[in-house]
Order: structure tokens, then sequence, then C-alpha cells
């Protein structure tokens, strides 16, 4: 089992509020990322970090921005929170590539936002 | 185009059935395989990795052809706890960035 922790795990806010949304692990992995999945869609890359101070915009753009000052602690961040970015928000860490096993990842149990 | 397709099913099976689901990836560079497992509205978890020589895990069954690029899990002996989606993974290591199907979705019934 991994240690990944994402806070909250649901919330409502109002259009326009700033919101972060915590992501943490405790198992020393390099990388992260921050995924967003719809209901019943698949995933979408948003951000990854291969290390404290990385950080890389994913394959879909969005508006959020990351930033990474510890290993442990990978949060998203929402300036201005519009009901386009309802949505599940989903934190991943990896597992290196060592000792002949393939690098896995592992997601945290994310958080279901809902922007009204 | 995609960098992985799922056929997103359902699929609708009986108790005990043996199931099969394919997925291709469009990248030859692709270097690790992998099949996730999502139920309704929770996280994705690792079912199991994916090694060029194929692997099983209890009624599980993975496997990778390079050649024609696809990867395929079965599922012997179903179970009504295996009704989950299935998502095929992978990851272009030099980028470090893991491509995700659209999942395929499995009903076992009664």
């Amino acid at each position: 089992e991994a240690d990944i922790y994402q806070t909250p795990r649901y919330l409502v806010i109002g259009t326009g509020k700033k919101i972060t949304l915590e992501c943490s692990q405790t198992m020393g992995h390099d990388k992260m990322y921050w995924y967003q999945q719809d209901p019943g869609m698949e995933l979408h890359l948003i951000h990854y970090s291969y290390g404290v101070n990385s950080t890389e915009k994913g394959d879909l753009s969005s508006e959020s921005t990351v930033s990474r000052i510890r290993t442990e602690h990978f949060p998203l961040t929402l300036e201005s929170a519009r009901p386009s970015h309802t949505s599940q928000y989903l934190c991943a860490s990896t597992q290196g590539a060592d000792r002949g096993y393939q690098e896995t990842q592992y997601f945290g149990p994310g958080t279901r936002l809902l922007v009204l | 185009r995609k960098e992985v397709e799922q056929d997103p099913g359902p699929f609708n099976v009986p108790e005990g059935a043996t199931v099969a689901f394919n997925c291709t990836y469009s990248n030859s560079a692709s270097q690790s395989f992998f099949w996730y497992r999502q139920d309704c509205r929770k996280e994705p978890k690792l079912l199991m990795s994916v090694y060029s020589s194929g692997n099983e895990d209890g009624r599980f069954t993975a496997q990778l052809n390079r050649a024609s690029q696809y990867i395929s899990l079965l599922i012997r002996d179903s179970k009504l706890s295996d009704s989950a989606t299935y998502l095929c993974v992978v990851n272009i290591g030099n980028f470090n960035k893991f491509y995700f199907g659209s999942g395929t979705k499995l009903n076992v019934k009664p």
C-alpha cells in the first residue's frame, strides 16, 4: 500500500475563491503528479514534478499552479475557482525503477471539487 | 491519435466466466506497462505490471505484444467483486509520464 494523502477529500466553494488542494506522500518518492478526472471519463495529466523545485505542465491545459518546495508535498492552487473547475483531482507519486522493478505510480484518494 | 486506446465496454459477464481485455498503444518507445483497477468514484489502484514474458497473479494474466503494440488482461473465474473499470497504462520512460487509457468497464453478474 502507498502512503499518499490528499486533503480535503470534498470541497464545495463559491466562484472566485482561491483554493489549495494538498497532497503529501511519506515514501520519499521524487516524482509526483496531478491528474484531473471527470465522472466516467479518462484521467488527464495537468502537472508533474521530477523533484524539489521542479514543476512541469501536463498534457491538459489547466489554470491551476503547483509548487514543490519539499519532497513530500505537492500542493495545487486555483487562484480564482470557476464552475468549469468542478472535477476530481487525483495526486500520484512514483516509486523509482530500481532493483529491476518497473516504475509504478500510486494514487491518493482524490479531492472532489464542486465550484458553485 | 491517443497514446493508449481501450474498448470502453461495458463487458457484462456471469460469475465464473473468463473475460479478456485488450489495449493498444501508439508509441513504440513505450517501456513500462500496467493494468490498474478503478472502482466508481475511487482512485485507480495498481492491479499488476505487465512484463515482456507475460505474467500471472492468481486469476489475472497479463500479456504484452511489442510487435503489435498491444497489452491484454485475462480474468478467469470472474467474481462479483471484479466489477470495476480496468485502465491500461503505458509509461514512455524517458519522459516519466504515464498515459492512461479511458478504461474498460466490467460488470460481473450473479
